[in-house]
């Protein structure tokens, strides 16, 4: 099946505007995160949803930043006001419950990113 | 905090085998990673071992965890100039938490 997806691949925007990124995730996994690639500062992480429960927002650099997961499914990461320092690669992950059948519980599949740069 | 730390750069002779080293702080880490990103692509995991293990072997790949020293490395044997990316080590608390990466190490393979 399909892997990963965020749109859009690349986004280019002013300073001060706000931005939405979006994942799709795996279908029939649970889990999903956003992490965010950037010079200097290698992988971090964002934001962990998994299933229902409330999200892990322990990763999110300012009160800018939020992300929500509508239906278990679809993630939108909404950055507010960006600055010039939000410019990075957003990556976006998603990994199985135990048990489903031919995939690996201890792997996070990744989208090929979003690549925001802010003017 | 947790801290996973890599050397930035390697650079070998297509044939040779490579070794690219990771160490980490946090001692609960239970489950460490190696991911590999080409240019212009996202992540894929190349292997990961659990915190009980010395050694995993896959092919060309060798993982060895020496949990003591909180010192993970991955021999490549044979390196390929299609090997050539760079490579993040990662490790998690749990199979199913966020994973806490290095900062990647560029491996580059000339013929």
């Amino acid at each position: 099946g399909a892997g990963v997806s965020q749109s859009p691949s690349n986004k280019v925007t002013e300073k001060g505007k706000d931005v939405e990124l979006r994942c799709d995730p795996i279908s029939g996994h649970t889990a999903l995160y956003w992490y965010r690639q950037s010079l200097g500062q290698g992988l971090e992480f964002l934001i962990y949803f998994q299933g229902n429960s409330a999200p892990d927002k322990s990763g999110l650099p300012s009160d800018r930043f939020s992300a929500e997961r509508t239906g278990g499914s679809v993630s939108t990461l909404t950055i507010q006001r960006t600055q010039q320092e939000d410019s990075a690669v957003y990556l976006c992950a998603s990994s199985s419950p135990p048990g489903l059948a031919g995939v690996s519980s201890y792997e996070q599949y990744f989208g090929p990113g979003t690549r925001l740069t802010v003017t | 905090g947790e801290d996973v730390e890599q050397s930035l750069f390697l650079s070998v002779r297509e044939g040779d085998s490579s070794v690219i080293n990771c160490t980490y702080t946090d001692s609960s880490s239970t489950y460490l990673y190696w991911y590999k990103q080409e240019p212009g692509a996202g992540l894929q995991l190349l292997t990961y071992i659990f915190s009980n293990m010395d050694m995993k072997q896959d092919q060309r790949l060798t993982v060895l965890l020496n949990k003591k020293d909180k010192h993970l490395s991955l021999r490549i044997a044979d390196t390929q100039t299609g090997d050539s990316a760079i490579y993040f080590c990662a490790e998690s608390m749990t199979g199913y938490s966020t994973l806490t990466f290095g900062k990647g190490t560029m491996l580059l393979v000339s013929p």
